[in-house]
């Protein structure tokens, strides 16, 4: 069925060092959408990509979508211990449709 | 503005009892959605209403859960009865444009069923 994958599952960082999470998708995607969740808290929304091929940028974050629309990718420069907490991308499989599916996160923790 | 406004937060339940979770979308909200949260499953998408109407609820586990929206400003979401597998977070969450939108989660309701 039609599914959002995303990896890796874990990522154990050093303060200061990069983070990447990827997503990809069985099928075309309209947009996609990547969200932060804290421990303990609800899922927040970070950013909405539309285009194929379009890169933004929320300071330290740098959010890409695939020019196929399949596939995308949240990466962090110079983490710090405020980035700690799951990271997923959501998107809505069937064109057009409103029913947002997630990906599994990936649950960054990082070490002082 | 309050955001997405849940209830209980908490609640701890015996096998067998019946559930009911509540949720306050955002005004001018247009869609509304139920999702579940568990290691295992991550966050898995129940059901969803638009304009008060439920459109998809495949993702509904069984029968022994139900949701309805009455009117635009209220959501409840039903397990009768409930087993101990149903323990969750359980998050509502509203948007001005379904998933082609910006989704605001309420903080969850967190249930515990022994």
């Amino acid at each position: 069925g039609q599914q959002v994958m995303q990896i890796p599952q874990y990522q154990h960082v050093q303060e200061g060092e990069d983070f990447t999470t990827y997503c990809n998708s069985s099928t075309t995607l309209s947009n996609i959408q990547w969200y932060k969740q804290r421990p303990g808290g609800h899922p927040v929304f970070l950013i909405q990509l539309v285009k194929s091929g379009e890169v933004k940028k929320q300071k330290r974050l740098t959010f890409q979508f695939g020019e196929a629309k399949k596939n995308s990718s949240l990466h962090i420069t110079a983490t710090q211990t405020t980035d700690v907490g799951t990271y997923f991308c959501a998107g809505p499989l069937i064109q057009g449709a409103q029913k947002l599916v997630f990906g599994q996160g990936t649950r960054l923790t990082i070490n002082p | 503005d309050a955001g997405v406004i849940q209830s209980p937060r908490h609640e701890v339940t015996e096998m067998g009892q019946e559930v009911t979770l509540r949720c306050k979308p955002i005004s001018g909200h247009n869609s509304l959605f139920w999702y579940r949260q568990t290691m295992m499953r991550g966050l898995e998408l129940l059901i969803y209403f638009n304009n008060n109407v439920p459109i998809d609820d495949s993702g509904m586990p069984e029968d022994r859960f139900s949701a309805k929206m009455p009117n635009a400003s209220f959501s409840t979401l039903k397990i009768q009865p409930s087993e101990p597998r149903d323990s969750a977070v359980y998050f509502c969450a509203s948007s001005f444009a379904g998933g082609l939108g910006e989704l605001f989660f309420g903080e969850g309701s967190r249930l515990t069923v022994l």
